[in-house]
């Protein structure tokens, strides 16, 4: 089974400060995902990576930087906390997509952030 | 373009009972719609998936209903149980360079009542 595996489940840091959210996959997925789940907004991706040391912006990027220096290890960083980053965050994991196919996603079970 | 509407927000269901939820897309060029289901707690888990080169996909009491026409898809769960209350997410993304971007609805809250 896969398993995505998130360091924190509950969060809590002050405005301004820098903060790091981690994931780690054990299945050698390629792609890997950021997203951030607000009630009546569903998952927005924030920013996702196809390869190590590789990254593109998704939809909500503003705010946010990433870092996967290994392949299992996909790292999340909020430069400088603000409380509208308060929210739910999960990271999600796939195999290359082919041509013509689709990888599911995994996810793992979040972590619920609150900047003060 | 990039939305996807998911509807209703909330739903109430009777044990025994069928949930419908719907989606609509504007995108023509999304080829992958799957759904997720979250209980509380969980991250989303995928329920079932279908591409628009068929209607209609069947996985035990989950069925997805495709229009292409219209845009459209739908989630039914047939005989819906008090198990099944969670929220459920539609999506869609598009093969693009070995990764699918999911564009997400916004979620239905789903409640069986036994």
């Amino acid at each position: 089974d896969v398993k995505v595996t998130q360091s924190s489940r509950y969060l809590v840091k002050r405005t301004g400060e820098k903060v790091f959210l981690e994931c780690v996959q054990d299945m050698d997925h390629e792609n890997m995902f950021w997203y951030r789940q607000d009630p009546g907004l569903g998952l927005r991706l924030i920013y996702f990576s196809y390869d190590v040391k590789m990254k593109e912006k998704g939809d909500i990027p503003e705010g946010y930087s990433v870092s996967r220096e290994k392949k299992e290890r996909f790292s999340l960083i909020l430069e400088s906390a603000s409380t509208n980053q308060t929210s739910m965050y999960l990271c999600a994991s796939s195999q290359r997509s082919g041509r013509g196919s689709n990888q599911p996603q995994h996810f793992g079970d979040g972590t619920r952030l609150s900047i003060l | 373009q990039q939305q996807v509407k998911q509807s209703p927000q909330s739903l109430i269901v009777q044990k025994g009972g069928i949930s419908i939820i719907n989606c609509a897309y504007e995108n023509t060029a999304f080829d992958y719609f799957p759904w997720y289901q979250q209980f509380p707690g969980k991250g989303p888990a995928l329920l079932i998936a279908i591409r628009p080169d068929v209607s209609e996909k069947k996985e035990g009491r989950f069925t997805i209903s495709f229009n292409k026409s219209a845009k459209q898809f739908s989630l039914h769960i047939m005989d819906s149980q008090p198990g099944d209350s969670a929220t459920y997410f539609c999506a869609a993304s598009m093969s693009s360079g070995g990764y699918n971007k999911l564009i997400f609805g916004a979620g239905t809250r789903l409640a069986v009542h036994p």
